[in-house]
């Protein structure tokens, strides 16, 4: 395993719910992220979370809400989402971000998210 | 603005036979390239990275890429390939300073 965990694995929720993923990284890492992975499409990245600071949100819809509270947890907040939002969310994590050093980045399992 | 391609959707190889998964890419200055591979039902792995130095990147699991930078390319290559190498591969770059940005995914078949 990659030292990321996310829950739940699978999510199915209506167009009026309001439902939180939940995101834990062991790694120690000061970096944070949100990708949305739909079918045939590459990785869309959402929002990066920098020593628990914002630093990227990528034009998602306000219905996406991040929070992170500490650097070793990210919740997305989600609430009067659309069909179009299924898909899988992942989060990861990295050492560091915003410097010229390459971290790599290690992948939670994702959730699998299906709003009818 | 940073970008990276990957022209084929699938790639197949018979088992024990070489493989290449090839990659393409764009960004000002120098790049960081990365390989991830993403097994059904998990995130995706970090394979392999190319920050400067030796052309030829050793990765996890037997995977290596050539950094070629005249035609910006990074391909992952294996000299013979698994049935269990069967996944999905991405290829990212990152720019400094920013996040990464992955291509869009090749699937590999490998057939027994």
């Amino acid at each position: 395993e990659t030292g990321v965990t996310q829950t739940p694995r699978h999510l199915v929720m209506g167009m009026t719910n309001k439902k939180s993923l939940k995101c834990e990284q062991h790694l120690g890492h000061n970096a944070m992220y949100w990708y949305k992975q739909s079918a045939k499409k590459p990785l869309e990245l959402m929002f990066v979370y920098s020593l628990e600071e914002r630093v990227e949100n990528n034009s998602v819809p306000s219905r996406f809400s991040p929070e992170c509270p500490n650097s070793s947890h990210l919740f997305l907040h989600l609430h009067t989402l659309q069909p179009e939002d299924s898909a899988l969310y992942l989060c990861a994590s990295s050492q560091r971000y915003g410097d010229s050093s390459p971290y790599e980045q290690y992948f939670g399992p994702g959730t699998r998210l299906t709003v009818t | 603005a940073q970008s990276v391609a990957q022209p084929e959707d699938q790639v197949n190889v018979a088992e024990g036979n070489p493989l290449t998964v090839k990659c393409t890419y764009s960004v000002s200055g120098n790049p960081y390239l990365f390989w991830y591979v993403q097994y059904p039902n998990r995130g995706l792995q970090f394979l392999l990275k190319y920050i400067t130095g030796d052309n030829l990147v050793k990765g996890s699991y037997g995977f290596e890429a050539e950094f070629n930078k005249s035609q910006t390319s990074f391909h992952l290559k294996k000299p013979s390939a698994l049935v269990s190498d069967s996944a999905l591969y991405f290829c990212a770059v990152r720019d400094p300073r920013r996040a990464l940005t992955f291509g869009s995914g090749t699937r590999l078949q490998v057939q027994p």
